[in-house]
């Protein structure tokens, strides 16, 4: 496997239940991210984790919860979700987030997540 | 206020033709990097170029230039020649912020389709 993977790549799942988004990226890369794409809005940053801490929140419900086990594992689990939260979840990675270099990201081909 | 706008939903462009995507940003920041991102139908986003805000000469990457004009906060995506191939989604993103409190934002993006 080369650059960032994404499973699984479609999801559906009803409120009550739970699941978990993984994400792997195979570049040796030191950052990792979530991203929500929903129709007609802008990408929403939701995550990051550079070397497995994480060090943004963009105000994301409780229901949505990253786990970072190592720098090239990401996980989202989610539990209790609303229509609302039915989107495209994508995965990135970059070298750093930390520097002062721009590292561009590099990112997955996404779950698109059905809530029924 | 939109921090990066893209006032063009959807673009048509002959095939070989040359093409130019708008984007113009909202930052306080001196130090901030522009990029821009291709979503085909397959939902993976691939970067294509980025432009530093100190960086004097406009990026070029290929087929693809940026049109950097900081006075104006409007970096415009270029694309020469187009290809069938090109038709995609296009976002342009901005990171700002400091070390450790970095942001990327993204716009609404441009729909790009190439007509043979």
């Amino acid at each position: 496997e080369t650059g960032v993977t994404q499973t699984p790549r479609h999801l559906v799942m009803g409120m009550t239940n739970k699941k978990s988004l993984k994400c792997e990226q195979h570049l040796g890369h030191n950052a990792m991210y979530w991203y929500k794409q929903s129709a007609k809005k802008p990408l929403e940053l939701m995550f990051v984790y550079n070397f497995k801490e994480q060090t943004e929140n963009n105000s994301v419900p409780s229901r949505f919860s990253p786990e970072c086990p190592n720098s090239s594992h990401l996980f989202l689990h989610l539990h209790t979700l609303q229509p609302e939260d039915s989107a495209l979840y994508l995965c990135a990675s970059s070298q750093d987030v930390a520097s002062g270099a721009y590292y561009e990201q590099y990112f997955g081909p996404g779950t698109r997540l059905t809530v029924t | 206020a939109q921090k990066i706008t893209q006032t063009q939903p959807g673009m048509f462009v002959q095939e070989k033709e040359a093409v130019t995507l708008d984007c113009t940003y909202d930052t306080s920041d001196q130090s901030y990097g522009l990029f821009w991102y291709k979503q085909p139908s397959s939902g993976e986003m691939i970067f294509l170029i980025y432009q530093g805000s100190y960086d004097e000469q406009n990026a070029t990457e290929g087929r693809y230039s940026l049109n950097f004009q900081k006075a104006r906060k409007s970096a415009n995506l270029v694309i020469s020649a187009s290809q069938l191939g090109d038709s995609a989604m296009y976002f342009c993103a901005m990171r700002e912020g400091f070390s450790g409190t970095y942001k990327y934002i993204f716009g609404t993006g441009t729909r790009l389709k190439v007509l043979a």
